[in-house]
């Protein structure tokens, strides 16, 4: 099974907005409306922000928004704010009942 | 609430198996999968296997020959082995939970380095 695809590096201003893409295939991402996305800082663990495509747990900023459009997820992140620089990764289910993640993507606030 | 912990040697020679446990405390073990996820200095996350409270498992294909994954239920815990190991195995590896195959996977343990050298 081959890593989703996300940009390696995206950036923003405080108070802008971005989005990441996760592009997958019709036996993951465009399969099943199990992805999800989570957002690690250094040293630290992944921390699960989006599941089933647009679902926050609880505890998680609204600001953080998911979608699904064919084989491409999105992650949004609105009113950026300093806390928000970390990695994100995505992850999908796929049809051979496994998962796959995203090789990443490196958010800085500039 | 659910706590996951990873233990295990930091250390493994190569063409040796490195064998982790995690202990799931404040939750039942039962009725969850259960997955392993490593992720290598400075890269992204691999996911390893998952294996379900009753002993089912499916891993990922390009581990499939060298991971065995098992569950013991009376002492809330599952380990990982991985045979044979190279330093590209060399990796932060977490445990992790989750409630239905393709569900969310939360919470995760904190994650233990494990080195693969000699």
């Amino acid at each position: 099974q081959s890593a989703l695809t996300q940009p390696a590096s995206v950036s923003g201003s405080p108070g802008q907005s971005i989005t990441i893409s996760c592009t997958g295939t019709t036996s993951d991402v465009g399969a099943y409306n199990y992805v999800s996305w989570y957002q690690q800082h250094p040293g630290k663990a992944p921390k699960l922000m989006i599941y089933d495509v647009s679902n926050r747990p609880s505890g998680v900023s609204n600001r953080f928004s998911g979608s699904k459009s064919g084989n491409t997820a999105s992650l949004t992140i609105s009113g950026l704010q300093a806390e928000d620089e970390a990695d994100y990764f995505c992850s999908s289910y796929t049809s051979s009942s496994t998962r796959v993640f995203g090789g990443g993507t490196k958010l800085t606030v500039l | 609430q659910v706590q996951l912990q990873e233990s295990g040697p930091g250390l493994v020679k190569p063409s040796e198996t490195l064998s982790l446990t995690c202990t799931v405390s404040g939750g039942p073990i039962n009725s969850y999968y259960w997955s392993w996820i490593r992720q290598p200095p400075g890269k992204g996350l691999e996911w390893i296997g998952y294996i379900y409270y009753s002993g089912s498992t499916n891993y990922n294909p390009s581990l499939k020959s060298r991971v065995t994954l098992s569950v013991d239920t009376s002492k809330s815990q599952f380990s990982l082995r991985l045979t044979s190991v190279t330093a590209a195995d060399t990796a932060v590896y977490y445990c992790a939970r989750h409630g239905t195959m393709g569900g969310r996977i939360d919470p995760w343990g904190q994650g233990t380095l494990v080195t693969v050298s000699s």
